[in-house]
């Protein structure tokens, strides 16, 4: 079964530092991974993904994130965070062999980001 | 805007009632989810449709109804729901069952009273 383990429920950052947000996976397979991002009163917006090729993957906003195949991590970073970053941040998971069922796109219990002046 | 629309933003019912959710996306996509966010949990896939034909029910009480007439419209029907259902509701889609990432509506606010 996919599971996506987000261990933080809140991280705290200065503006103007970087930050990261960690995720960590379990998958049959190679995976997708994908981040988004949810501001307040708003639904989910796509960051970002990880399909093939560069394990250094760059996003919108300035966000990218690191895949980490040995460690199963696909943790977000952004070299200086900015007020308006704050909001809720989800990780998701899917296996690439796609198995008919749907697209089972996993997701984590998000991180809370606080960026603070 | 991620060009999936979700009406109402915000719904207050009552157990007794009957109410339904709908989301609306003109992006072309032919697979459409319903998802259930509700606080310190993961996202909770509930329905996914593709090309109009129901093809996942994850173990959701019958009290929550789908309907998706078309590809580009899908309703959630409500009827005698618990308190416990009070989530925030999140549509989305994406241009087939493959096909990532998914768009998501901006999603209705559900509180059970």
């Amino acid at each position: 079964a996919q599971s996506v383990a987000q261990p933080e429920d809140q991280v705290n950052v200065a503006e103007g530092n970087p930050l990261t947000v960690k995720c960590t996976y379990s998958v049959s397979g190679n995976p997708y991974l994908f981040w988004y991002v949810q501001y307040p009163n708003r639904g989910l917006q796509f960051l970002l993904k990880y399909i093939t090729g560069d394990n250094l993957v760059k996003g919108s906003y300035g966000f990218e994130a690191e895949f980490n195949k040995s460690q199963t991590s696909f943790h977000l970073k952004k070299p200086s965070a900015l007020v308006s970053d704050s909001a809720l941040y989800f990780c998701a998971v899917r296996a690439i062999v796609f198995t008919g069922t749907a697209s089972k796109l996993t997701f984590g219990t998000g991180t809370r980001l606080q960026v603070t002046l | 805007e991620t060009g999936v629309t979700q009406t109402p933003r915000h719904l207050v019912m009552g157990m007794t009632n009957k109410k339904s959710l709908k989301c609306e996306q003109h992006l072309g996509h032919n697979a459409m989810y319903w998802y259930k966010q509700s606080a310190k949990k993961p996202l909770e896939l509930m329905f996914v449709y593709s090309l109009e034909e129901r093809v996942e029910n994850n173990s959701v009480p019958s009290r929550f109804s789908p309907e998706c007439p078309n590809s580009s419209h899908l309703f959630l029907h409500l009827h005698t729901l618990q308190p416990e259902d009070s989530a925030l509701y999140l549509c989305a889609s994406s241009q087939d069952l493959r096909g990532l990432p998914a768009f998501f509506g901006q999603g209705t606010r559900l509180t059970v009273v």
